[in-house]
């Protein structure tokens, strides 16, 4: 079965840096992953997906990611936050001819003025 | 407004006590799904029902169980409530495989005393 870690539980960023996420996944072959945003006291909003082709990804908000099969990873990013962007951040990974995603721990986000 | 609504939006229960958790999506999305989200632990699948008629088995399916008597609607039920039970629950509806994107409700915070 296929599994995500999330290394960072808590992150804290100034207003205009960038931002890195990191996400690991396991699985044997090439999996479908997943970043979610959860932003306070809401339901989880997807950012960007990959499951084939060009390995950057671009998504909504600013944000992209990476998949790396070398390295099993599946990393966020984002060149310059907005004090919006504090909020949890999930990566998720499926598997192909399944229905199911699983979820990592998730990351919180904090932006400093 | 498309989407997927769940009642109530906060509950407060006595253990043993029965609570079903309702869920309804209006975008005829085939698959559906019940999470529960715990701090530190990230979300955890608890039922799914891959089209109207089935249901399956997720990570943590025990004191919970669903139905799917139709595309739209897919309660959560707990027969004996236990404070362990003590979660926001998010109930979510996809096109089917896993690289489709997962729709989120607003979620309902249970407190189980």
């Amino acid at each position: 079965a296929q599994s995500v870690t999330q290394p960072d539980i808590h992150i804290t960023v100034s207003e205009g840096a960038s931002l890195e996420l990191r996400c690991n996944y396991s699985y044997g072959a090439t999996p479908y992953l997943f970043w979610y945003v959860q932003s306070p006291g809401q339901g989880l909003q997807l950012l960007l997906k990959y499951f084939s082709g060009d390995t950057l990804v671009q998504g909504i908000k600013g944000f992209e990611a990476e998949f790396k099969r070398s390295q099993s990873s599946f990393n966020l990013r984002k060149p310059s936050v907005h004090w919006s962007d504090a909020a949890e951040y999930f990566c998720a990974v499926g598997a192909p001819g399944d229905y199911k995603l699983s979820f990592g721990a998730g990351t919180t986000v904090t932006v400093r003025a | 407004i498309a989407g997927i609504t769940q009642a109530p939006t906060s509950q407060i229960l006595a253990a043993g006590r029965r609570m079903t958790l309702r869920c309804t999506q209006d975008m005829r999305h085939n698959a559906m799904y019940w999470y529960r989200q715990d701090l530190g632990l990230g979300l955890r699948l608890i039922h799914y029902s891959n089209t109207a008629g089935t249901t399956g088995k997720g990570e943590v399916p025990d004191g919970y169980s669903v139905s799917r008597a139709n595309t739209d609607d897919f309660p959560l039920t707990l027969a004996s409530a236990v404070p362990s039970q003590t979660s926001v629950y998010f109930c979510a509806s996809s096109a089917g495989l896993a690289y489709n994107e997962q729709f989120f409700g607003p979620g309902t915070r249970l407190t189980v005393l």
